[in-house]
């Protein structure tokens, strides 16, 4: 059961936008700690997607962009491509009392038909 | 080429020991927090534990407290991950991460730019 909740999966067709949800709670994304997302392709290590809720790394298409509001998060992707099929993960931070540290989501799979 | 290394995995009993290292080049390594995250086969990212860049903020996750121990040499550009008491359940593949910004006070609030290719831990008798 991860801290941060997204769907197991999310699709669409070339060239549509998809978005992928990342829903927290007080002590973490609505404590206004920043989200971050990742993208995994098969057999690699995690790539920085999003930086800082609503930035891009240099050399990440601007089809993809985050946005955050109150406990949540999402990541927007438009224009999708064959490429992009992956695993998708939010992170942030929690201050709970058991403990701070990272938090991520559960991850989502998309699959570009 | 900014790189993370990792090494020191590899099949142990239940119960016993394990140190993981992680190389760093490329970067001014003590000028940057580092973190320890997980991935079981065919599971999530799960985040192990992170250190500041001076190592006064240390955290680690529910999972591994009392049992995994965190540290890094800056003379060396090496961060470390001491496991004791193994379990079944820490088998996972182990990447090393690098945060994005450097002295950040609290090791965890940013994001994590840089990512080795994993190292693997298989804890079974």
């Amino acid at each position: 059961q991860s801290v941060l909740t997204q769907p197991p999966s999310v699709s669409g067709a070339p060239g549509q936008r998809v978005t992928i949800s990342c829903t927290g709670s007080s002590s973490n994304i609505g404590a206004g700690y920043d989200v971050h997302w990742y993208q995994q392709l098969p057999g690699t290590a995690p790539k920085l997607l999003i930086y800082g809720n609503s930035n891009r790394p240099s050399g990440v298409p601007d089809r993809f962009s985050g946005s955050k509001s109150g406990t949540s998060a999402s990541l927007a992707i438009t224009g999708l491509q064959a490429e992009d099929e992956a695993d998708y993960y939010c992170q942030s931070y929690d201050s709970s009392l058991s403990g701070p540290g990272v938090v991520f989501g559960g991850g989502t799979k998309l699959t570009v038909l | 080429e900014v790189q993370l290394v990792e090494s020191g995995g590899g099949l142990v009993q239940p119960g016993r020991s394990l140190r993981l290292s992680c190389a760093a080049s490329g970067f001014t390594f003590d000028d940057y927090a580092m973190h320890w995250v997980r991935q079981a086969p065919g599971k999530g990212l799960e985040w192990v534990s992170g250190i500041s860049w001076n190592s006064g903020s240390i955290g680690y996750a529910d999972s591994v407290k009392g049992r995994f121990t965190i540290s890094r040499d800056n003379a060396k550009n090496s961060l470390y991950l001491q496991m004791n008491s193994l379990r079944a359940e820490d088998t996972a593949l182990y990447y090393c991460a690098k945060d994005m910004r450097n002295r950040i006070a609290v090791a965890g609030i940013d994001a994590f730019d840089i990512w080795g290719q994993g190292t693997m831990v298989t804890v079974s008798s």
